[in-house]
C-alpha cells in the first residue's frame, strides 16, 4: 500500500507560468516531508522541506504547503523556468528529519520555452 | 568534496552470481543510506547506518547485506543476485541532525540476467 502517492505521472507547463505538483500521504505519522528533484542519469537532489508543525515553505522560486487535515502537500514553482524540466518526488519520514524517507513514484515536469 | 560516490555507474550480473556495490562519502556524515529505485517507482530504503559499526534494515532489505566499518564506507553486498533485483541502487549520506539535507550519489545501474 502506498503511503506516498503523487498521482501525476507527468505535468506540463509553458516557460514563465506556475508549476504546481501535488502529493498526498495515508500515515498520519509522517511529520517531516521533503521534495526532491531528479535529473536522468544523476541522483535526487534536495530541493526544499517542510515540517509538520508548518503550512508554508519557502525558497526562491520554491513553495511548500502542507495541508496536515487533508493529509496533502504541494510544491509551488513560481515563474517555471526550462531547467526546471526534471521528475519531481515528494518524500515524508516519522522520524521528524530525512531518516527513513518514503517516496513517491515521481512527477515528470516538463517546462516549454 | 567528491561528495557521495558511487562504484560501478553499471553491472551486469548473472542469476546467482555476488557482487559489492560501493558507497564513498567525503564530507563526515555520520547517516548512509541504501534505496533502489525501479521503474515507475519511487526510491525504497533497502538498509541504513546511523555510524560505522551500527547497521538496521529498511523497507525492501531481503537479499541484501551491509556493513559500516568505517564512517567513510557503506557497501551493499548482493550474495545471490536475482533477476528482481535489477534496479538503480542510490547511495545517501547525511549529517548528525536529522533534518541535515541528504545527499544522493549518481546512482549505479543493475541487471541481474
Amino acid at each position: 500500500d502506498q503511503q506516498v502517492k503523487q498521482n501525476s505521472p507527468s505535468l506540463s507547463v509553458q516557460e514563465g507560468r506556475i508549476s504546481i505538483l501535488n502529493c498526498d500521504y495515508t500515515n498520519s505519522m509522517f511529520d517531516y516531508f521533503l521534495w526532491y528533484k531528479k535529473y536522468p542519469a544523476e541522483g535526487p537532489t534536495f530541493l526544499i522541506s517542510i515540517s509538520s508543525i508548518k503550512d508554508k515553505n519557502e525558497d526562491g522560486r520554491f513553495t511548500v504547503f502542507l495541508n496536515k487535515s487533508a493529509k496533502h502537500l504541494s510544491l509551488h514553482i513560481v515563474p517555471s523556468q526550462p531547467g526546471d524540466s526534471a521528475v519531481y518526488f515528494c518524500a515524508a519520514s516519522t522520524q521528524g528529519g530525512s531518516e527513513k524517507l518514503v517516496f513517491g513514484k515521481g512527477t515528470k515536469l516538463t517546462v516549454n520555452p | 568534496n567528491a561528495g557521495v560516490t558511487q562504484t560501478p555507474k553499471f553491472q551486469v550480473l548473472k542469476t546467482g552470481q555476488s557482487m559489492t556495490l560501493q558507497c564513498a562519502q567525503d564530507m563526515n556524515h555520520e547517516y548512509m543510506s541504501w534505496y533502489r529505485q525501479d521503474p515507475g517507482m519511487g526510491l525504497r530504503l533497502i538498509h541504513y547506518s546511523v555510524g560505522a559499526g551500527i547497521t538496521d534494515q529498511g523497507e525492501v532489505p531481503n537479499g541484501y547485506n551491509v556493513s559500516r566499518s568505517t564512517t567513510e564506507d557503506f557497501p551493499l553486498r548482493l550474495l545471490s543476485a536475482a533477476p528482481s533485483q535489477t534496479s538503480v541502487y542510490f547511495c545517501a549520506s547525511r549529517g548528525l541532525v536529522s533534518t541535515d539535507t541528504q545527499y544522493f550519489g549518481p546512482g549505479t545501474r543493475l541487471t541481474v540476467l
